[in-house]
């Protein structure tokens, strides 16, 4: 099955800096990468996603790029703000069914004001 | 719009205990989910139901059972808690494909003692 690496665990920047989330996956199959947003004390949102067959994506200030050929996908937060402080979650998925999303383990993002 | 809702937020239990997770989602969605989070180790599925009337197990089943009440309902049963079922526990929804998005609840904090 599908082995999703995240780094960094932990992640600490100065707001208004940039953070970089980056995962790794093995299967090769995986053509679906979305990225969750997970604030205390609430369930994960997705905030944005790529498929394979598109290289970077952009939604104001984040974006995520892919590349398959390496199997690795980023996330960038650009110009951070304290209200992005949350656990980031990315997940790979060859969306063959219902059961085959796989999710990294999980990055704490502090934004410090 | 509620989304997915699900119920208690918070219970201990005492080990050898039984109780049940309920979970509703007002999406219309086919397949619902239950997932565990521990620290440091992400999301991971325990039982999901791509369709009324189906479930199958996901990637930690063991001590739990599920049953799907209806095209919105979803519920995850413990029989005998143990200190390890100690988690958070999240149901989710979705539409049939893995590529669309799944919708998360808000938790629920299970303490086993």
């Amino acid at each position: 099955g599908e082995n999703v690496e995240q780094h960094p665990s932990t992640l600490s920047v100065q707001e208004g800096d940039s953070a970089v989330i980056k995962c790794t996956y093995s299967d090769s199959a995986s053509n679906y990468f979305p990225w969750y947003k997970q604030e205390l004390g609430k369930g994960p949102q997705l905030i944005i996603d790529i498929r394979s067959n598109v290289g970077e994506k952009k939604d104001q200030r984040i974006a995520v790029t892919l590349n398959k050929t390496a199997k690795h996908f980023s996330l960038h937060i650009t110009e951070t703000q304290p209200e992005d402080s949350a656990v980031y979650f990315c997940a790979a998925s060859d969306q063959t069914g219902a059961n085959n999303l796989f999710f990294g383990t999980g990055t704490r993002l502090t934004v410090i004001p | 719009n509620a989304g997915v809702t699900q119920t208690p937020k918070f219970q201990v239990l005492k080990t050898g205990q039984s109780m049940t997770l309920q979970c509703a989602q007002d999406m219309n969605h086919n397949s619902m989910y239950w997932y565990r989070q521990d620290p440091g180790m992400g999301l991971r599925l325990i039982y999901y139901s791509a369709s009324e009337g189906t479930t199958d197990k996901g990637e930690v089943p063991n001590g739990y059972n599920v049953s799907r009440l209806n095209k919105r309902e979803f519920s995850l049963r413990l029989e005998s808690a143990a200190p390890s079922q100690t988690s958070v526990y999240f149901c989710a929804s979705s539409e049939v494909r893995a590529g669309n998005t799944i919708y998360f609840g808000e938790g629920s904090w299970l303490t086993v003692v």
